[in-house]
């Protein structure tokens, strides 16, 4: 059973660019979730995805913005990029919204 | 005020000693209580999931909810140097339709076992 991942590893973007992240859900899992986590913090609630729906949605702004596809994959896009949103950015996946949720490496983003 | 409030430590104990990690919450209406372990540039990964009050055991981990008091707690006995990582308390929130749940996290505690 595959777990989660998460692409790329780590990118470098620029103040003011965009930027998309991509999550590739556990096997069987219809549900995925994304967070941020900054250095020392834990991780804070972006928005969560349920059958290609947006789900529910935490305190970021609009250019935090998201997409599911019909085999349950997801992205995440962050459009004018903040010297803040440098983090780690967490995708998890679970078997249904109410359940556990699981999660992937991380993507690492550093913005200049 | 946090609604998970969690002590970052550092936490340095030695190899085999008992453990003892907390988090204290505010909202009345967290429904799971999970502990996360996370490694160094790695994803948190699940250790413990629970709903009630009580203690949960697996292995060598034990997770003690007081809903009363608002406080969880994870030990971990006979601990080892692979134990050392950052532990993140999470707990479950409601959101959008069909009870759907977001996790809220503590700080997280820097651990190290040292042989």
């Amino acid at each position: 059973e595959t777990g989660v991942t998460q692409s790329p590893t780590h990118l470098i973007k620029t103040r003011g660019q965009q930027v998309t992240l991509r999550c590739s859900s556990q096997s069987g899992h219809n549900t995925v979730s994304w967070y941020q986590q900054a250095l020392g913090q834990g991780p804070q609630f972006i928005f969560q995805y349920y059958r290609e729906e947006e789900n529910g949605r935490g305190n970021f702004p609009p250019r935090f913005s998201g997409l599911q596809f019909p085999n349950y994959s997801s992205e995440l896009n962050v459009n004018a990029l903040e010297l803040d949103d440098s983090a780690l950015y967490l995708c998890a996946s679970s078997p249904d919204p109410i359940y556990e949720q699981y999660f992937g490496p991380g993507t690492r983003l550093t913005v200049t | 005020q946090k609604e998970v409030e969690q002590d970052p430590g550092p936490l340095s104990v030695p190899e085999g000693a008992i453990v003892s990690l907390n988090c204290t919450y505010s909202n009345s209406a967290f429904q799971y209580f999970m502990w996360y372990r996370q490694y160094s540039r790695k994803g948190p990964e699940l250790l413990m999931y629970t709903y009630s009050s009580g203690n949960k055991e697996d292995g060598r981990f034990t997770a003690q909810v007081d809903k009363s008091s608002k406080y969880i707690s994870l030990f971990i006995r006979d601990s080892q140097p692979s134990d050392s990582a950052t532990y993140l308390c999470a707990m479950s929130a409601e959101i959008g339709i069909q009870g759907a749940q977001k996790l809220v996290f503590g700080q997280g505690t820097r651990l190290t076992i040292n042989p």
